[in-house]
């Protein structure tokens, strides 16, 4: 069954530290995967998408398909990175697509 | 300015009570959603529409309805709300399924 993994649940690091948001996926097809960010009373957006290889306020992340993870990763941590930041796994159900999510993990960022 | 709008943004109600929470979406996507957040449990899916009258139970459907008699609306209706229906609500679209979600601001339901 396809399934989202985030270990942690919540995560703390110092202002300038590197900080890695680990994500796990299992699915057996070729996968699109996402990170969304909620700031505090904000909506979910999303951060980035592994397709577009891309670095968004910082951020990278790589997909490796021979560890199945996505993890999300910022050299130095800003305080304005504190939020709750989500995975998802865009897979193909039949002729249709799915968007499952990982549960989540709230990063801290103290000063 | 593209845009997810939902209403109310708070609502505290009873048991039993019927109440509607509206989602409409100016993008013209075809793929909208509901979400619930509770803490510890992430974002899990209520029901998702891939076009209009096209609607589908995602992970925890039961206590809920919704309808999509036109593109831009998905209403969540509550027929007989419990308290463990109380949670934050997003709704959400896409040009189509899978595809980044635009989210709306949320709706924070207390059931009493």
């Amino acid at each position: 069954a396809q399934r989202v993994t985030q270990p942690e649940k919540l995560l703390s690091v110092f202002k300038g530290a590197p900080v890695e948001l680990k994500c796990n996926y299992s699915y057996s097809g070729s996968p699109e995967l996402f990170w969304y960010v909620q700031y505090s009373r904000q909506r979910l957006q999303l951060l980035l998408r592994h397709i577009s290889r891309e670095s968004i306020k910082g951020f990278t992340a790589d997909l490796n398909k021979g560890e199945t993870s996505f993890h999300l990763k910022k050299p130095f941590a800003q305080e304005e990175d504190s939020a709750m930041y989500y995975c998802a796994l865009r897979w193909r159900a039949g002729n249709n697509r799915k968007l499952i999510w990982g549960l989540g993990t709230s990063l801290a960022v103290n000063p | 300015e593209a845009q997810v709008t939902q209403n109310p943004r708070y609502l505290i109600t009873v048991t039993g009570k019927k109440l509607t929470v509206t989602c409409s979406q100016n993008m013209n996507h075809e793929y909208m959603s509901w979400y619930r957040q509770d803490p510890g449990l992430g974002l899990r899916q209520i029901y998702y529409s891939m076009n209009v009258e096209v609607t589908d139970k995602g992970d925890v459907p039961e206590g809920y309805k919704v309808s999509r008699k036109e593109k831009r609306n998905f209403p969540l209706i509550l027929e007989s709300p419990s308290p463990n229906q109380t949670s934050l609500y997003f709704c959400a679209s896409s040009l189509l399924p899978g595809q980044p979600q635009h989210f709306g601001d949320g709706t924070r339901l207390s059931i009493l």
